[in-house]
Order: C-alpha cells, then structure tokens, then sequence
C-alpha cells in the first residue's frame, strides 16, 4: 500500500516564475492539504481540498492555488515565485475529517533563486 | 503571539536520559491535540494524540491542561534514535484537520 508520494523531489526556481507540486493521497483517503514549512520552522497551512473543491485556507495570498481531481490527486500552483517561497511543501491526505488518519508526503523542496 | 509555541531547544540529554518538552496554545477552542516527530529533511510523523486523562506510549507520555492551555511530551529512558524535532500540533474546533503546528523542538541524545 502506497503511501503519500509527492513530485518533484527538489525544484530550482527563479523570481518571477511559475511551479506546480504534484501529490498523490495514501490509498484510500480523500482529503489532501498542503503545508509550507521554512527552514527552522513549523509546517504551516495552505489549504485543503476534498470533492474537489477548496474547503479550507491558511493565511496565504492568491498567488497560491490548487486543485483536486477526480481520483483524490492535488496539484499546488504557485505563481509569480519571490525569495520567500523557498521552502519544503508537503502534502498531507486524511480521510475526510479524521485528523488521526492524516499522513504526510516526503514533501517537495523549492528553491527560488 | 503565536497560537502554539514551543521553546525550539536544542535539548541535548544523554542516553538513557529523561527529557521533558512543554507547549503552550493561546486558543482555547482548540480541541484536538498532538505530537508529531520529523526528522532532519523528512518529513512529519504522527507521535501520539494527546488526551485529556494522560497517556501513554511505551517510554512516551503526553498530558494535556486544558485550564492551563498547556502540552506536554516526557521521554524516558532516551534513545539515540529518539534524536529528532518534536512538533506540538493542536486543531481548532471547526476547522476538521486543519493541523496548526509549534516551530518545534529539536532534540539531541548523545552517547
């Protein structure tokens, strides 16, 4: 049974420019979120999708976004990439409500440049 | 203020050793609560819930007051392989598996 799997592993950027993050849920789940974690601090927040639609969101501007398919899979997008956004993005699936169940990806390291 | 905090350490015990780590939550309609543990450059691992009445994993423990707003994690008898960051997680009431996580605390066992 597969776990969380997330693509890329690593990822060099530059300002200004445009990443998508791929994630794969723990067979089973249905609810994905997303978490940004900077060096020396905690995983914080995007937001969290389930039925294919954005139901929850942390404090970050729009040039975060996502989207959830049909078979539970999300992609983050972030745009117009600044220094700031250099950071390991995981990815988390749960089933729907149970924060118990709640399992981690290897996360994605962006770097922006 | 930040709403969970937690002194980042560097804790650096002996083998052997028992460590205790506290954390403190500002919102009170928190209602869920946890520890996860992550090791350098990996990525967060769900250590033990926290309950209410206290419990117990093996040479973990976690208490939970809620008057007092306050998380704690004891490790007894301290491996090499407990060497990690702990992470203190609470979920606000409302907000299904939102996790808000502390910065975390690192800890060092050493021979």
């Amino acid at each position: 049974d597969a776990g969380v799997t997330q693509s890329p592993t690593h990822l060099i950027k530059t300002r200004g420019q445009q990443v998508t993050l791929r994630c794969s849920p723990k067979s089973g789940h249905d609810t994905v979120s997303w978490y940004q974690q900077a060096l020396g601090q905690g995983p914080q927040f995007i937001f969290q999708y389930y039925e294919e639609e954005e139901r929850q969101r942390g404090n970050f501007p729009d040039r975060f976004s996502g989207h959830q398919f049909p078979n539970y899979s999300s992609e983050l997008n972030v745009n117009a990439l600044l220094l700031g956004d250099s950071a390991l993005y995981l990815c988390a699936s749960s089933l729907r409500g149970r924060a118990d169940t709640q399992y981690f990806g290897p996360g994605t390291r962006l770097t922006v440049l | 203020r930040k709403e969970v905090e937690q002194d980042p350490g560097p804790f650096n015990v002996p083998e052997g050793a028992t460590v205790a780590f506290n954390c403190t939550y500002s919102n009170s309609a928190s209602q869920s609560f946890f520890w996860y543990r992550q090791d350098c450059r990996k990525e967060p691992k769900l250590l033990m819930s926290v309950y209410s009445s206290g419990n117990e994993d093996g040479r973990f423990t976690a208490q939970l007051n809620r008057a007092s707003q306050y998380i704690s994690l004891l490790i007894r008898d301290s491996k090499l392989s407990d060497s990690a960051t702990y992470l203190c997680v609470v979920i606000l009431t409302g907000t299904a598996s939102k996790l808000t996580f502390g910065t975390g605390t690192r800890l060092q066992v050493t021979l």
